[in-house]
């Protein structure tokens, strides 16, 4: 079974489209995240979520809205597409927000816009 | 200063190799250490935490000096299956009881038969 999955695996569309990706843990896990890999293999975070509230926003554009109708799942829509969203997008998951909690990853979301 | 630097990279060497990342974070205050590993177009798994005491899990030993804000990654006999990017990774606050994580770039590793 898989622990954090992510859909689509792959999407490629156009400037100036709106796209969500969606994401589910099925680990119990109280915090879910989502992070941007960027064509430099640097690996950010982006959101954050406990309990489905929103706890960690690192100045995102406002294009990007996460959702999180329950706890295992949390949604990442982006509207007005852009070159620079291109980059792999990876939902982790994690029991809680202990400093020792590990995160567990997704197998990510190639984004490319066109 | 970037939040966490890794050495560049990338290292090639031969199996049975052994072979040592470097790792320094800026923020003083930061909580917890890791490695993780990633493999190409996959996802970061963790590989071990890192604790001051250091610690060890099979070839693989991991060090962190607090004081000089430094991470290491020591992979002896190094196998084929090691090739992989080895991300250092930071866990600090970030506002109130909320943690965040900070990757450096990562270092590539390619074991060659």
């Amino acid at each position: 079974d898989t622990a954090v999955s992510q859909t689509p695996k792959y999407l490629v569309t156009q400037m100036g489209n709106d796209k969500s990706i969606k994401c589910e843990q099925n680990l119990g896990h109280d915090t879910m995240y989502w992070y941007k890999q960027d064509s430099k293999k640097f690996l950010k975070i982006m959101f954050s979520y406990n309990n489905k509230e929103l706890i960690i926003n690192e100045t995102v554009p406002n294009r990007f809205s996460p959702k999180s109708p329950d706890k295992a799942h949390l949604n990442l829509h982006i509207n007005s597409l852009e070159l620079g969203d291109s980059a792999v997008y990876f939902c982790a998951s994690s029991h809680g927000q202990d400093k020792r909690d590990t995160q567990y990853f997704g197998p990510g979301t190639r984004l490319t816009v066109l | 200063r970037k939040e966490v630097e890794q050495d560049p990279g990338p290292f090639n060497v031969p199996e049975g190799a052994t072979v040592a990342f470097n790792c320094t974070y800026s923020n003083s205050a930061s909580q917890s250490f890791f490695w993780y590993r990633q493999d190409c177009r996959k996802e970061p798994k963790l590989l071990m935490s890192v604790y001051s005491s250091g610690n060890e899990d099979g070839r693989f030993t991991a060090q962190l000096n607090r004081a000089s804000q430094y991470i290491s990654l020591l992979i002896r006999d190094s196998k084929l299956s090691d090739s992989a990017t080895y991300l250092c990774v930071v866990k600090s606050r970030s506002g109130g009881s909320n943690y965040k994580l900070t990757f450096g770039k990562g270092t590539l590793l390619t074991v060659n038969p």
